[in-house]
C-alpha cells in the first residue's frame, strides 16, 4: 500500500500558483519525499524531491514540514500543460532493500483551466 | 539523465497469444523495472531487473506469466504470456538513478 495521502483532484487558474499537499505521517528518518507526474498517455516524470529541507528547481518548489509528516508541491506560475496526475511517493533514495521501489498511490489530478 | 525506448508503443493482440516488450536504456543501468498500469488506475511494479541475475517479482505476478530478460546493462524485455482481456494495460519500462525515468509505455489490447 502507498505511504501517502493525497487528495483526488485539484483545479488550478492558469497563471496562478497551484499548490499540491501530500501527508505521509509515517516517513521514516532515511525516506526522502519524490514528486512525479503523468500527462495523459505519456510516462511518469520525475519532478522533485526532498529530505527535510525545502527544495526548489526549475519545475517547482517542495516544502516539507518540520515534522516531515507532510508536505507541498508548489507549481509557482501553472500553464495548461501542467495538467496531469501528480503522485506523491516517499523512499529511500539509494538501491538496496525491498523499500527502495517506487509505490504509486493514486495521486492528485490537477485540472489547469484558463 | 536516461532515455528510455519502449517498442513497441502499442498492439492489439488476440487472447491466449504472447507478446515480448523490449525497453533500450542509452546508458548502462544495474537495475530496471517493468511496471503495469491498468485503465484508470496508478502504476503497480511487476518485477525489478538485475542484470545477470534472475527478476525479483512482485506479490501478485510470476514468471511464468510475466518472464523478463535481461542480457546486459542497457537491454530487458518483458514478455505477457497466454494473454486474456484482463492483461489490458499500459506496460512502462524504468531505470533508477536516484530519480526514476520512465519509457513512454507499451499500450496492450488483448481482444
Amino acid at each position: 500500500d502507498a505511504k501517502t495521502t493525497q487528495p483526488p483532484s485539484m483545479d488550478c487558474a492558469e497563471g496562478r500558483a497551484a499548490n499540491l499537499p501530500c501527508n505521509h505521517s509515517t516517513i521514516s528518518g532515511n525516506e526522502y519525499v519524490y514528486w512525479y507526474r503523468q500527462i495523459h498517455s505519456q510516462g511518469p516524470q520525475y519532478i522533485i524531491h526532498g529530505l527535510k529541507n525545502n527544495e526548489t528547481n526549475e519545475m517547482a518548489s517542495l516544502i516539507i514540514t518540520e515534522d516531515r509528516k507532510s508536505s507541498t508541491l508548489i507549481l509557482p506560475h501553472a500553464t495548461l500543460r501542467d495538467t496531469a496526475v501528480y503522485y506523491c511517493i516517499v523512499r529511500v533514495s539509494q538501491s538496496g532493500g525491498s523499500n527502495y521501489k517506487l509505490t504509486f498511490g493514486k495521486g492528485t489530478l490537477l485540472t489547469v483551466n484558463p | 539523465s536516461a532515455v528510455i525506448s519502449q517498442k513497441p508503443s502499442r498492439d492489439i493482440c488476440q487472447r491466449g497469444t504472447s507478446l515480448t516488450i523490449q525497453c533500450q536504456v542509452d546508458s548502462q543501468v544495474t537495475m530496471m523495472f517493468w511496471y503495469r498500469q491498468q485503465p484508470g488506475q496508478s502504476l503497480t511494479l511487476i518485477a525489478t531487473a538485475n542484470q545477470g541475475s534472475e527478476a525479483t517479482y512482485e506479490s501478485g505476478f510470476v514468471i511464468d506469466k510475466f518472464p523478463i530478460s535481461r542480457p546486459n546493462l542497457t537491454f530487458s524485455t518483458l514478455t505477457v504470456s497466454n494473454m486474456s482481456p484482463e492483461d489490458s494495460s499500459i506496460y512502462l519500462c524504468s531505470v533508477d538513478q536516484t530519480e526514476a525515468f520512465f519509457g513512454q509505455g507499451t499500450r496492450l489490447t488483448v481482444v
